[in-house]
């Protein structure tokens, strides 16, 4: 199976700041990479498919990069709406494996 | 526009079994494959297996082999989740997913565009 590692698990931002998590899978996966943005009780929602296409309807300022095992998630200008838990996940082989997950917190 | 309805809470004893139903709807079913993930309380998402809604054909995670069955009814456009033999550690809340496949530019991308709303599975004695 393919481990995909997340850091950092938790991380406190200010509206206004630049974030970044990043997301390191355990052998290659070339870009099959996504992001999903999940908010407490809800669903999780699809924000970033493969590495750096930015899903319809999600603001630009939500942005990812990185190919082979490395990969990024940036958040140029963090929004009252962005504090949830952001999870990676790899979609080039199965099982489906996701990152263990970065929370997003108000500072 | 797409939507996953997932049917309602379940509370069940060790050793029963479960059935979760989701249904879609604002797109064509069987363009589309479901994936199924599930959430134990407090912790990261878990993919737990993929049926083609196309032809029926399944992929399970390999430590839910033997203890779960994915279904479709085209008819309705649903997908069914079967988990049998409950323990405990099923206690989860388990998703539906649309597991969307295609091309763009030189590239192809797999991923879950959309999700039910969540089933709450409750497992205790």
């Amino acid at each position: 199976d393919i481990q995909m590692t997340q850091s950092p698990s938790s991380l406190s931002a200010s509206v206004g700041d630049r974030v970044t998590i990043t997301c390191r899978a355990s052998q290659t996966i070339t870009n099959y990479l996504n992001w999903y943005q999940q908010k407490p009780g809800k669903a999780p929602k699809l924000l970033i498919y493969a590495a750096s296409s930015l899903q319809s309807g999600v603001p630009s300022r939500f942005s990812g990069s990185g190919s082979g095992t490395d990969f990024t998630l940036t958040i140029s200008s963090l929004q009252p709406e962005d504090f949830a838990t952001y999870y990676c996940q790899q979609s080039y082989s199965t099982p489906r494996t996701f990152g263990q997950g970065t929370k997003v917190e108000i500072k | 526009q797409v939507q996953l309805v997932q049917s309602g809470v379940e509370v069940k004893k060790p050793g029963a079994s479960v059935k979760v139903s989701c249904k879609a709807s604002g797109y064509t079913f069987t363009s589309y494959g479901i994936s199924w993930v599930r959430q134990a309380p407090g912790q990261g998402l878990e993919w737990m297996g993929w049926i083609s809604a196309y032809n029926g054909n399944t992929n399970y995670a390999q430590k839910l082999q033997g203890r779960v069955t994915m279904t479709t009814d085209t008819s309705t456009s649903t997908a069914y989740m079967d988990v049998r033999s409950l323990r405990s550690d099923d206690t989860a809340v388990y998703y539906c997913a649309r597991d969307s496949m295609g091309k763009y530019g030189s590239g192809s991308y797999s991923c879950f565009d959309y999700w039910g709303q969540g089933t709450l599975v409750t497992v205790s004695s």
